[in-house]
């Protein structure tokens, strides 16, 4: 049974950083095609990037160039995310998920986002 | 960058069909990886209705289906009921830039 779980809530200053994990099981993990999703109170959902940890290449939104990290630890079957530079409009609910395909040739070949975490709530204020 | 552009919201009674558009899809993207849809039920995490798309996961119902034109895919709802409350996006891929892309997502009322 494959699952997605995901750190607990977080409450951080403006200017700080957060890291995130997420550990999975029940499935192959390494050349699974994991993903950063968050969604800010009352909007939509956005994509911020992801990864295949076979490949180690990471994936980002333009908006988060320079202050994004994803990173993935074999040994413990564990993504993390780290943003760096808070402000209150980071501010969300923050989902890792796993891709259907399980063995994709690239991050990009996707069959959805089929498993997801059960989100970690990160608050800026101060 | 791709910008896909849902509207805000839809209406419909139970039993009836609703369609959910999502414009704005890079046309020369090819057949893959095609557009994602998910659903999301409030304070939960989404779910992946459709792939590649028009694909269902084997446990979501046949009334809900996927199609997609050149620049543009459809979410149909058929048999509306009314746990089908939710909010619903479609996800797309930008070639250009390597990255996803989200709609602003569409809340469904069932009245």
């Amino acid at each position: 049974q494959v699952q997605l779980v995901q750190s607990g809530p977080e409450v951080k200053e403006p200017g700080s950083s957060v890291k995130i994990s997420c550990k999975a099981s029940g499935g192959t993990f390494r050349t699974e095609a994991f993903t950063w999703v968050r969604q800010a109170p009352g909007e939509g959902l956005e994509w911020m990037g992801g990864l295949i940890p076979v490949f180690g290449t990471p994936y980002f939104a333009q908006k988060f160039q320079g202050r994004i990290s994803i990173t993935a630890d074999a040994s413990t079957n564990t993504i993390y995310l780290q943003l760096r530079g808070l402000s209150s409009e980071d501010t969300a609910t923050y989902y890792c998920a796993k891709d259907h395909r399980v063995k994709p040739m690239n991050y990009f070949d996707s069959a959805g986002l089929f498993y997801w975490g059960q989100g970690a709530q990160v608050t800026v204020s101060s | 960058q791709v910008v896909l552009t849902q509207p805000p919201s839809v209406t419909g009674a139970p039993g009836q069909k609703v369609i959910i558009s999502c414009s704005g899809i890079q046309s020369n993207m090819g057949a893959l990886p095609g557009v994602h849809w998910y659903q999301q039920l409030p304070r939960t995490a989404p779910k992946l209705l459709i792939y590649g798309d028009s694909n269902r996961p084997s446990e979501i119902p046949a009334r809900f289906s996927g199609s997609r034109s050149v620049s543009s895919a459809s979410l149909a709802i058929a048999g509306l009921q009314v746990e089908d409350e939710a909010d619903y996006y479609c996800q797309s891929f930008d070639s250009n830039l390597n990255v996803w892309v989200f709609g602003g997502g569409t809340k469904l009322t069932v009245l």
